[in-house]
């Protein structure tokens, strides 16, 4: 079975700290994505992932950071962590070639609360 | 932002046919079509996707109008089950972005 781990279903911070969300993938995929996901607002992407090191931004990327040092880990920082980032985080993985391969595989969830 | 309008909510009947439709009026030619779904506190999952030509799955029908501009998921029997917020998405292939707007809510009742 594919998966896609990510490495906490909850996770309460304080203002202003620094804030890792690991996202492990288990099936070579080259793309990575990271979203959150608020009541009413859908999946909104923050930043994706096409290979390692390669990064771009999503829509809102303000406040967050990314790093792709391993093909099959994704992480998202928030460098100084505010309330409103208090959120559900979504990561996905896929292939790139989208014709044999081609759904995106979703994890569970982070909730993060941060007071 | 999104590339696809659906409406925000709909209702079914159990055991009867769920249509949901979607509008990508500015598809270009090599984006395919995508639906997931999410059902609650769970991460969306893949359903179908397509081109041009209508697809069907174990699942779902997808039917894409000929002029690529909008499309219709088709759950032929919807169960109680099917109850989530389905997604509508227009993607490229390789190092491509996903960008999810706000979904269609289904609601199946009995």
């Amino acid at each position: 079975d594919v998966k896609v781990t990510q490495s906490s279903r909850y996770l309460v911070k304080r203002t202003g700290e620094k804030v890792f969300l690991e996202c492990v993938q288990d099936m070579d995929h080259e793309n990575m994505f990271w979203y959150r996901q608020d009541p009413g607002l859908g999946l909104r992407l923050i930043y994706f992932s096409y290979d390692v090191k390669m990064k771009e931004k999503g829509d809102i990327p303000e406040g967050y950071s990314v790093s792709r040092e391993k093909k099959e880990r994704f992480s998202l920082i928030l460098e100084s962590a505010s309330t409103n980032q208090t959120s559900m985080y979504l990561c996905a993985s896929s292939f790139s070639d989208l014709v044999t391969n081609t759904e995106a595989f979703f994890g569970q969830g982070t909730r993060l609360t941060v007071v | 932002d999104a590339k696809t309008t659906q409406p925000p909510s709909m209702d079914c009947a159990e055991g009867r046919a769920a249509n949901l439709p979607c509008n990508h009026s500015t598809i270009s030619g090599n984006e395919y079509v995508y639906w997931y779904r999410q059902i609650h506190s769970q991460g969306p999952q893949y359903i179908i996707h397509g081109l041009k030509n209508n697809e069907t799955n174990e699942m779902a029908s997808l039917i894409i109008t000929e002029d690529r501009k909008s499309s219709t998921l088709i759950l032929p029997h919807a169960t109680l089950r099917d109850t989530a917020v389905y997604y509508c998405i227009v993607r490229v292939g390789w190092g491509s972005d996903m960008r999810f707007g706000a979904g269609t809510r289904l609601t199946v009742k009995p």
